[in-house]
C-alpha cells in the first residue's frame, strides 16, 4: 500500500519562494505519474501539475509558470516549488499519484488513486 | 467557476438514494475523456471512489455507483448512511485548457 506525506514550511511570506516535497512509501516514484493539487480554505480542488519518473512535466497554465514540479528518485520523493506567492496560493496543498492509461502533453485519461494527508500553506507577513 | 458543474448540496434521508450531477462540456466529458470520483471526509484528504465513469475500486461498497452520458455524469448513492457525509468532487480532462479538471465539489447532508 503506496504512502504519500507532504512536507512543507506552513506559513511563507508574500513574494517569496514556497517548497513542499512529497516523500513516498511502500512504491517507487521511478513508476507512475505524480501530481501536485491543492485546495483553497473552503473551496473545491485544483490541479497544479504533474511529473513522471522521467522527469517530464505539465503544469496547470492558471499559475504562469510559477510552479516547478521535481523528483529524486534517490530520495523517492518529488517536489514542488512556487514562486512570487500571494495570498491567493494560501491553501491545503496535496500530492497524489496517479492511475489509469497515462498522461500526454495533450491528453490525460488518469484518476489520483492515492493521496497525502495534505499540508496548510498560509502566505501572509 | 469550475470547468465542470455540481451542484453545492443534495441531501437524503438515510436509508434514501440520492445522485450527484457532474454537467461538463464539448471539451472535457463529451469529448469522451472519462470521469472520476472522489469522497472527502471532513478534514481528511480526497479518497478515490470511482474511475472511468462507473468502476469501483477494491473496497468501495457497491453502493456507489456512476454513469455517464453525452457531456454529464452522476455519481449515485444508494441506501444513504451517516458515515457518507461528505464532499464528492469529479474529475476528468479539458482539451481546450489542456488541463486536469475538477467538478466544483457536492456537499452531501445525511438528514
Amino acid at each position: 500500500q503506496v504512502q504519500l506525506r507532504e512536507s512543507g514550511p506552513g506559513l511563507v511570506k508574500p513574494s517569496e519562494t514556497l517548497s513542499l516535497a512529497c516523500s513516498v512509501s511502500g512504491g517507487s516514484v521511478s513508476t507512475y505519474f505524480w501530481s501536485w493539487i491543492r485546495q483553497s480554505p473552503g473551496k473545491g480542488l485544483e490541479w497544479i501539475g504533474y511529473i513522471y519518473s522521467s522527469g517530464g512535466t505539465k503544469y496547470n497554465p492558471s499559475l504562469k509558470s510559477r510552479a516547478t514540479i521535481s523528483i529524486d528518485t534517490s530520495k523517492n520523493q518529488f517536489s514542488l516549488r512556487l514562486t512570487s506567492v500571494t495570498a491567493a496560493d494560501t491553501a491545503v496543498y496535496y500530492c497524489a499519484r496517479h492511475e489509469g492509461r497515462g498522461c500526454s502533453s495533450t491528453s490525460c485519461y488518469d484518476w489520483f488513486d492515492s493521496w497525502g494527508q495534505g499540508t496548510l500553506l498560509t502566505v501572509s507577513s | 467557476q469550475s470547468v465542470l458543474t455540481q451542484p453545492p448540496s443534495v441531501s437524503g434521508a438515510p436509508g434514501q438514494r440520492v445522485t450527484i450531477s457532474c454537467t461538463g462540456s464539448s471539451s472535457n466529458i463529451g469529448a469522451g475523456y472519462d470521469v472520476h470520483w472522489y469522497q472527502q471526509l471532513p478534514g481528511t484528504a480526497p479518497k478515490f471512489l470511482i474511475y472511468d465513469n462507473n468502476n469501483r475500486p477494491s473496497g468501495v461498497p457497491d453502493r456507489f455507483s456512476g454513469s455517464k452520458s453525452g457531456t454529464s455524469a452522476s455519481l449515485a448513492i444508494t441506501g444513504l448512511q451517516a458515515e457518507d457525509e461528505a464532499d464528492y468532487y469529479c474529475q476528468s480532462y479539458d482539451s481546450t485548457l489542456t488541463v486536469v479538471v475538477f467538478g466544483g465539489g457536492t456537499k452531501l447532508t445525511v438528514l
